[in-house]
């Protein structure tokens, strides 16, 4: 069975500080692997998705992340941190199977910003 | 990108009646809806898949009987929640995408639900 692990419950970083969120997963097969954002009682943003071909994958806001098959991970990073981004932050796993897919998300990472 | 509409934002309810939630795609065909549930600081589980036309699929552990989900057109899922008690009270958070699996799926906002 497929699943995430996000080892980093809760972060806190100065504004303006770089940033790395670590994702690792267990799959038997390609990942298809996605970062999500959450604001307090809000749905999920979509971040970034690795599917295929280059392994740095970029996303919106700033962010990036790089899928690494021999450690399994893709953490997530971003080079200057803006206030703004405080949030919690979700790693998942895609499965798609025949007519079946499902995402298996990581139990997220809260980040916190400080000024 | 393409936007999913969840209604309501919150509700209470009293135990004993039941609530509808619906999550609506508003510009494209959802041919495939989800449905999480989210307790406090943890994470989303994934409750249920839905195709249009065709009977959800629960995961492993949550009661069907219990969360009606349909799936009547392309545009729209309901989650009704029957015989709401205070421990069904949750996050939940519906998402949908279209045909082609590589496109991401749009999550809805999400839904407070209170039952006391």
């Amino acid at each position: 069975a497929q699943s995430v692990t996000q080892p980093d419950i809760h972060i806190t970083v100065s504004e303006g500080a770089s940033l790395e969120l670590r994702c690792n997963y267990s799959y038997g097969a390609t990942p298809y692997l996605f970062w999500y954002v959450q604001s307090p009682g809000q749905g999920l943003q979509l971040l970034l998705k690795y599917f295929s071909g280059d392994t740095l994958v970029q996303g919106i806001k700033g962010f990036e992340a790089e899928f690494k098959r021999s450690q399994s991970s893709f953490n997530l990073r971003k080079p200057s941190v803006h206030w703004s981004d405080a949030a919690e932050y979700f790693c998942a796993v895609g499965s798609h199977t025949g007519t079946a897919s499902k995402l298996t998300f990581g139990t997220g990472t809260r980040l916190q910003v400080t000024l | 990108g393409a936007v999913v509409s969840q209604h309501p934002s919150w509700v209470i309810c009293k135990s004993g009646t039941s609530v509808k939630i619906e999550c609506r795609s508003l510009d494209f065909q959802a041919t495939t809806m989800f449905w999480y549930r989210q307790f406090p600081k943890q994470s989303l589980m994934l409750m249920a898949t839905s195709n249009e036309g065709s009977k959800a699929t629960y995961e492993q552990g949550v009661e069907k009987d219990k969360f009606l989900i349909n799936h009547a057109s392309l545009t729209l899922s309901t989650l009704t929640v029957t015989s709401a008690h205070p421990e069904d009270s949750s996050f939940y958070i519906c998402s949908a995408r279209d045909r082609d699996w590589f496109t991401e799926a749009f999550f809805g906002q999400g839904t407070r639900l209170t039952v006391v």
